[in-house]
């Protein structure tokens, strides 16, 4: 069964650092790009970025360039989101996604939330 | 980046009756090479993460009833359940992966009548 855990999120002042990780298990890890998806409280959903299945190549939307990095240890199973320079725009639920083939997230998982307040 | 717009923002739909919803790309996400289109439909409920619908605009994930059905292409998609149920109350999202910035449309509230 393909599960995906994340963990690290929590309350962080405005301006602060936070790394989330996402435990992934039931599938080859290294054989698929993984994902990171969030959905700000009562709104939609929003992709933040891919990385391939090697880490070579790294996608990221405009909001988040030069303040998140994606990273992954095959050898953990495990992807990595290092957010740093928070916003309170960037308090959201953040998802742990499996794009099937570089495309459709075909799993998902129940998310942690990040609040980024003072 | 490619914009996804959908409409309506909400509906209700009597029980057993038809809901139909539509996605809408700000360029074409056919890829004229295989013929695809690279869009998907997810259905989320509240509290959950989202769950896979539709994928190539038209192929129903595994294990997806088959009141539920995606069409179009180029820049025009549509999603249809065919006979609403108690349980597709939920916030329905189309999104593209056809460009390298993945990108989801606002979402379409779902209710009963």
């Amino acid at each position: 069964e393909v599960q995906l855990v994340e963990s690290g999120g929590g309350l962080v002042q405005p301006g602060g650092s936070l790394r989330l990780s996402c435990a992934a298990s039931g599938f080859t890890f290294s054989s698929y790009w993984m994902s990171w998806v969030r959905q700000a409280p009562g709104k939609g959903l929003e992709w933040v970025a891919n990385i391939k299945q090697d880490g070579s190549e790294k996608y990221y939307v405009d909001s988040v360039k030069g303040r998140f990095t994606i990273s992954r240890d095959n050898a953990k199973n495990s992807l990595y989101l290092q957010m740093n320079s928070l916003r309170a725009e960037d308090t959201a639920v953040y998802y742990c996604a499996r794009p099937y083939s570089s495309g459709w997230n075909d799993y998902w998982g129940q998310g942690t939330l990040v609040t980024v307040s003072s | 980046d490619i914009v996804m717009t959908q409409s309506p923002d909400s509906l209700a739909v009597s029980l057993g009756e038809r809901a139909t919803i539509n996605c809408k790309s700000s360029q074409s996400v056919l890829y004229s090479s295989n013929n695809k289109n690279y869009l998907a439909w997810y259905q989320q409920k509240p509290g959950q993460p989202p769950k896979l619908l539709i994928y190539w605009a038209s192929t129903r994930e595994s294990g997806v009833p088959d009141r539920f059905s995606g069409s179009g292409s180029g820049t025009d998609f549509t999603l249809t359940i065919s006979s609403l149920q108690a349980e597709d109350v939920a916030v329905y999202y189309c999104q593209q992966y056809y460009s390298t910035q993945f990108t989801f449309g606002p979402g379409t509230k779902v209710d009963i009548k």
